[in-house]
């Protein structure tokens, strides 16, 4: 089964890195594009990422630009989220999701549980 | 704020049906039809509910139907259970460079 299963998440201090992974199985990860969405706690959900099944195109969120980096290593089934310049802001919850191939729409038809990201000083 | 709006909350007794709005503009749920709908427990992963506007993905309960008139989709529960209890999401595809837009959710009381 399919199976987006999310690392990396932490404490950081304001103004420091931090790297997300999702580890994908259960399907044939090269042929998909992926997302990174977020969640403020207490808040609704937000498309920070989209990465190509190549990865020769990224897509990202205005709040995120320059910051963040999105990229994947299609043979090891690996996404990962490089995160620069944390703010408090950025502090959520930060799901992988599958891009759906049902649909020529951003719809995600799996997502991982997440993992947490707390940006405080 | 979020891009596309929607009802804080929304409640309903079983059995019952209730309907969650998503209005967004012409450049998203207004210009294309593919608006999805998810479903979020607390503490677990959004589930997907409906595909653009109105298909079900495979699984799904035939309790959940979708709809769009101009610029606000709908997401109808029918025949309410207690499992339904939960907060939903919709989403859209955007011209915009933000690729896709969601709204701020909606939690849904079961009485």
């Amino acid at each position: 089964q399919v199976q987006l299963v999310e690392s990396g998440g932490g404490v950081v201090q304001p103004g420091r890195s931090l790297r997300l992974s999702c580890a994908a199985s259960g399907f044939s990860f090269s042929n998909y594009d992926m997302h990174w969405v977020r969640q403020a706690p207490g808040k609704g959900l937000e498309s920070v990422a989209l990465i190509s099944y190549d990865g020769n195109n990224k897509y990202y969120a205005d709040s995120v630009k320059g910051r963040f980096t999105i990229f994947r290593d299609n043979s090891n089934n690996t996404l990962y989220l490089q995160m620069n310049s944390l703010r408090a802001e950025d502090t959520a919850v930060f799901h992988c999701a599958r891009q759906s191939m049902i649909s020529f729409g951003r719809v995600m038809d799996y997502w991982g549980q997440g993992t947490l990201v707390t940006v405080s000083s | 704020q979020s891009a596309l709006t929607q009802p804080a909350s929304v409640s309903g007794s079983p059995g019952q049906s209730i309907t969650i709005s998503c209005t967004g503009t012409s450049s998203d749920v207004g210009g294309y039809d593919y608006v999805a709908w998810y479903q979020q427990h607390p503490g677990k992963a959004p589930k997907l509910m409906i595909y653009d506007v109105t298909n079900r993905p495979s699984g799904v309960s035939n309790r959940f139907s979708g709809s769009k008139s101009g610029n606000t989709a709908s997401l109808t529960i029918s025949g309410l259970q207690a499992e339904d209890e939960a907060h939903y999401y919709c989403s859209s595809y955007t011209s915009s460079n933000t690729y896709v837009v969601f709204g701020g959710g909606a939690k849904l009381t079961v009485l």
